[in-house]
Order: structure tokens, then C-alpha cells, then sequence
């Protein structure tokens, strides 16, 4: 069973773009979970989407926002680079996306470098 | 604000130790307390997944217990091993919110000498 991907894995934008990240999640799972992975703030939840709804959303800037596709693929847009936003991207795909009692996989990640 | 620490940052052992790994949390309302590896370049690995009910998990070499009560959790490695070497990460879902989401600690770096 192939497990959750991501592409691109690598990235480098200049400040002011924009950056479109995508995840496979594991065939028939409908969750996909996206999070940003810094040195200072670790692991943060940026959203979460199920059969094409978000249903959560972490305290991001509007700058941040995502998709969910009919196949359950989606995908997270980034306008307006900052520097800041250099980050390991991560997706996590799970059944429900109950994360109180369904295990959630993760993909390897896109890293994002701002310059 | 439910707020994930761990302690330590980093540890370096020679294999072959035994070893704990602690985390704490500030709000005890919480589903579960789940431990992850990750390894560089790669994305976490599920490790054990404790439910609130529940006060350890064991696979392997690895036994993970929590006390709900205290906001503390522990990871226990028996018999270290070089390729343990990587950062763990523990995440706790809260149960006073959204279910949809983990909270997570920001690791331990681990290093296991052979």
C-alpha cells in the first residue's frame, strides 16, 4: 500500500510569490491534514480537510489556504511569500480524520525555502 | 491553550542504554497522547497511541505511559540501538475542542553512540 506523498519536495520562492503544494494521502483515506514544521515553532496545525470540506483551521494568516479534490487529493496555497514561511510542509492523511482514535500518516514533506 | 514540552531537547547515549524520554502537557482534557519518530527528510512514523483511559502502551522495545492527572508522559527505550537515533515527537488531541487536530511537543533529538 503506497503511503502519503508530496510533492514537490523541494522548493525555493523569493518573497512576494506565491507556492502550491500538493499531498496524495493513502487510497481510501478522505482526511488530509496539513502542518508547518519550523525550527522555533515546531509542529503547527495549519487545516484540515474531508471529502473536499475544511473542516479546522490552525491560526494561520489568510495567506495560507488549501483544497481538497474529489479524489481526496489536495493541495496548499501559499500567496505573498515572507520569509518566514520557509518551513517543512507536512501532510498527514487518515480514514475520519478523528485524530482522538484514527491514526493519522504523514507524508516525508516539501521543503520551502523563502529567499 | 494546551501547550506540548519535552524534555530533554537532545540527549546523546551509547548503545545499548536504556533511556526515558519525558513530555508534558498543561490541559489533562485530552483524547489521547500519541508518540512519533521522525527522521531526517522523512516525514513522523505513529509509534504508540495512548487513550486518556488508558497508562501505557508497549510494542517492542519502546513502552510509553501516561499520567492524565500530572500532564506528563513518558517514553521508555530498552536497549538503544544507533538506528533509534532520530527526533521524537509526542502530540496530544485534545478532547475540549477540535478532534481534528494534534498538538505537538517540539522533540527530542536523540543519538545513539554504537
Amino acid at each position: 500500500k503506497a503511503g502519503v506523498t508530496q510533492t514537490p519536495r523541494y522548493l525555493i520562492k523569493t518573497r512576494g510569490q506565491q507556492v502550491t503544494l500538493s499531498c496524495s494521502p493513502i487510497s481510501g483515506h478522505r482526511s488530509v491534514s496539513w502542518y508547518q514544521q519550523t525550527p522555533g515553532q515546531g509542529l503547527q496545525f495549519l487545516f484540515e480537510y474531508f471529502s473536499e470540506t475544511q473542516r479546522n483551521k490552525g491560526n494561520f494568516p489568510g495567506r495560507f489556504s488549501g483544497r481538497q479534490f474529489s479524489n481526496s487529493r489536495s493541495e496548499m496555497n501559499v500567496s505573498t511569500l515572507e520569509l518566514g514561511d520557509s518551513a517543512l510542509y507536512l501532510c498527514a492523511s487518515s480514514r475520519s480524520g478523528d485524530a482522538s482514535t484514527d491514526t493519522q500518516y504523514f507524508g516525508p514533506g516539501t521543503r520551502l525555502t523563502v529567499l | 491553550k494546551q501547550e506540548v514540552t519535552q524534555i530533554p531537547a537532545a540527549l546523546s547515549v551509547p548503545e545499548g542504554e536504556n533511556l526515558v524520554l519525558n513530555c508534558s502537557f498543561t490541559d489533562s482534557a485530552i483524547y489521547n497522547l500519541q508518540w512519533f519518530r521522525q527522521d531526517p527528510g522523512k516525514g513522523l512514523t505513529s509509534l504508540l497511541l495512548i487513550q486518556s483511559s488508558q497508562r501505557e502502551q508497549t510494542s517492542g522495545r519502546l513502552n510509553a505511559s501516561l499520567d492524565k492527572s500530572s500532564g506528563r508522559s513518558t517514553l521508555y527505550i530498552a536497549a538503544s540501538q544507533p538506528g533509534d537515533s532520530a527526533t521524537y515527537l509526542c502530540a496530544v488531541v485534545n478532547s475540549g475542542g477540535s478532534n481534528y487536530k494534534l498538538t505537538f511537543g517540539k522533540g527530542t533529538l536523540l543519538t545513539v553512540n554504537p
